[in-house]
């Protein structure tokens, strides 16, 4: 069993849709949670990160995390054909800030139709 | 503030070649992290190297080597190579402290035939 698991899509989508991403993780200790996107032959981009359980919101974005359920998600509101992307879920376990080290799900691809 | 830069870009190799790609990360970052991306596989940790020491390491063959110069650039060296090791390399920079951020480069798409 993977660390992380995503939802690898594909998901079509209309614009102007909702759309949620998810992912699982199993290692309880996850405390840093990022989401990142990545366009046809270009490197991931940050999009947002989380620390523990809450939700935070960044203009059409919203990333929530639930500890308990070890579930993340990932809202993107009035969704547009430039986020037609692949969205990556990344988690990191940082014993006393050691170590960088990110766990990532596979990746979802998204197509948001005009 | 430039992002992080890789080199090359594209690269070519025969099996049993060499091949050393390159990551300057963003200017005051200490961090710099090497990951695979497969169709197959995702993006993999290969490892990571702090103020010039490597602090953390995935599960990949000796074969891959890595090392960080006293301005934070990196390498990352692959020897005897496979045609498996097909693969974009990336490289990811982070301040290495508390914040966790890392933020990638385009990637060096290599090709091993």
């Amino acid at each position: 069993q993977k660390e992380v698991e995503q939802d690898p899509g594909p998901l079509s989508v209309p614009e102007g849709a909702i759309v949620s991403l998810n992912c699982t993780y199993s290692n309880s200790a996850f405390q840093y949670f990022m989401w990142y996107r990545q366009y046809s032959r270009k490197g991931p981009e940050l999009l947002m990160y989380t620390y523990s359980s809450g939700n935070k919101e960044d203009g059409r974005f919203t990333a929530q995390v639930d500890k308990s359920s070890k579930y993340i998600s990932l809202f993107i509101r009035d969704s547009q054909p430039s986020d037609s992307a692949t969205y990556l879920c990344a988690m990191s376990a940082r014993y006393g800030g050691a170590t960088n080290k990110l766990i990532f799900g596979t990746g979802t691809l998204l197509a948001v139709q005009p | 503030k430039a992002g992080v830069t890789q080199t090359p870009r594209y690269l070519i190799k025969t099996r049993g070649q060499q091949v050393t790609l390159s990551c300057s990360p963003i200017s005051g970052h200490r961090s710099v992290s090497w990951y695979q991306q497969t169709p197959g596989q995702g993006l993999q940790f290969l490892f990571e190297y702090f103020s010039e020491t490597q602090r953390n390491k995935g599960n990949f063959p000796g074969r891959f080597s890595g090392r960080q110069f006293s301005n934070s650039r990196s390498e990352m060296n692959v020897s005897t190579l496979e045609l498996g090791d097909s693969a974009l390399y990336l490289c990811a920079s982070s301040l290495g402290g508390q914040a966790p951020e890392a933020f990638f480069g385009q990637g060096t798409r290599l090709t091993v035939v």
